[in-house]
């Protein structure tokens, strides 16, 4: 099966700088990449997601990268806000197998005021 | 919308006893329902994947026996964790998938279980 593994496992950033946190996967039939943000003791929320076909996305301050051939994808958030911090997870779906999210280890990031 | 609700959102039960949690999309009708376990400061863990009308696949290491899973319609799924005991302990969260939302899966808030 898949395998999704994420680093950091924890960041800590001062506000307005940027933080980054790269997954990589290992199954190359993987096309769908989302990222969640997860508060604590509250349900993942989509934050932003890219495509197989698309080498990036930027949403305002989020943008997401993927690079097929080495099979990483990476979270970019910059003007890093106190409100951004949350822990937040990395996903890879194998479309022909009915849509099963597989999960990185998630990062806790925290902002610094 | 894609509001997907669980209930209940916390229980608290003895050793030995069987509970039931309900997951239900409110305003979609979901194809595939998705079940994760996650323990405290540590991933979601896929448990199964639940279609509508057939039997939910399992992931490697998940005790269907333990874990009853039932789709009976495409707005509710529901996980029964049987004769729970305290390793169960754990908060589940489902998800509901449907292909007219752009791929995406859309999370209830999550049952914190408590086994005693």
């Amino acid at each position: 099966g898949e395998n999704v593994e994420q680093h950091p496992s924890t960041l800590s950033v001062q506000e307005g700088d940027s933080a980054v946190i790269k997954c990589t996967y290992s199954d190359s039939a993987s096309n769908y990449f989302p990222w969640y943000k997860q508060e604590l003791g509250k349900r993942p929320q989509l934050i932003i997601d890219i495509r197989s076909n698309v080498g990036e996305k930027k949403d305002q301050r989020i943008a997401v990268t993927l690079n097929k051939t080495a099979k990483h994808f990476s979270l970019h958030i910059t003007e890093t806000q106190p409100e951004d911090s949350a822990v937040y997870f990395c996903a890879a779906s194998l479309s022909n197998t009915g849509n099963q999210f597989y999960f990185g280890t998630g990062t806790s990031l925290t902002v610094i005021p | 919308g894609a509001v997907v609700s669980q209930h209940p959102s916390w229980v608290i039960c003895k050793s030995g006893t069987s509970v039931k949690i309900e997951c239900r999309s409110l305003d979609f009708q979901a194809t595939t329902m998705f079940w994760y376990r996650q323990f405290p400061k540590q991933s979601l863990m896929l448990m199964a994947t639940s279609n509508e009308g057939s039997k939910a696949t399992y992931e490697q290491g998940v005790e269907k026996d333990k874990f009853l899973i039932n789709h009976a319609s495409l707005t509710l799924s529901t996980l029964t964790v049987t004769s729970a005991h305290p390793e169960d302990s754990s908060f589940y969260i489902c998800s509901a998938y449907t292909s007219g939302k752009n791929n995406e899966q859309f999370f209830g808030p999550g049952t914190r279980l408590t086994v005693l």
